[in-house]
């Protein structure tokens, strides 16, 4: 049963420390998207990969922020320094882009079961 | 600005009726529109895809709608049970762009036997 695997499951860290959370799409997806989530804000997309490109990251903030992907198995996102309002569930998903005569289309995206980041 | 909005108070429903979600979009003209469940400490899961020349798109007991005049999306659950009570989320794509997919906040359903 292919699914997104996303590690850690919970991650305690304090202010400044680096975080790296790693997510392995499901083979054959040519799409991955990071997703913040909490309470105040929902599902924020964070940065987007077609192909391994990074497409748009532009919901990231860029100063503390980087997602790579550096294989088809392996996407990143790295927070460094850390700071307390980070803290927030963080998804990775994939999906398919299907190219057809309605143009192009993102299909059903899988989700992982997330990385829980609690910054003190 | 552009918004996605669903109602961000939990609806409560008796077991058996239809429950009705509401999404709706500001200053976005999407190509189609998803729906997806999430339940407590859990990834979403997608439900249903709708197209922008589609009225209607059905699967079992949900229907979804989608109204691009009035710039709406509504998902129905008929027949519903308890097993259903979760958060569901509307997400569309801009059109345009990369196809990146942006979700609404979501409403929590809670269907009470």
């Amino acid at each position: 049963d292919a699914r997104v695997t996303q590690t850690p499951r919970d991650k305690v860290t304090e202010m400044g420390q680096e975080v790296t959370m790693r997510c392995q799409p499901i083979l054959g997806h040519n799409t991955v998207f990071w997703y913040r989530q909490t309470m105040m804000q929902g599902l924020e997309l964070l940065a987007y990969f077609r192909n391994r490109a990074p497409l748009d990251d532009s919901g990231m903030p860029k100063d503390r922020f980087s997602a790579e992907m550096p294989d088809a198995t392996l996407a990143t996102l790295k927070i460094q320094p850390s700071e307390p309002r980070d803290s927030a569930v963080y998804f990775c998903a994939s999906g398919l882009v299907l190219s057809g005569l309605a143009g192009v289309m993102v299909g059903e995206l899988f989700f992982g079961e997330g990385s829980r980041l609690t910054v003190l | 600005s552009q918004k996605i909005e669903q109602n961000s108070e939990a609806l409560n429903i008796q077991e058996g009726k239809t429950a009705t979600l509401t999404c709706n979009y500001t200053n976005y003209s999407p190509a189609y529109l998803q729906w997806y469940r999430q339940d407590p400490g859990r990834g979403p899961v997608f439900l249903l895809l709708i197209r922008e020349n589609e009225k209607e798109k059905r699967k079992e007991r949900l229907k979804v709608t989608f109204d691009t005049t009035l710039k709406q999306s509504l998902f129905h659950i008929t027949a519903s049970q308890p097993a259903d009570s979760a958060t569901y989320l509307c997400a569309l794509v801009p059109s345009g762009g990369y196809n990146k997919l942006i979700f609404g906040a979501g409403t929590r359903l809670a269907v009470h036997p």
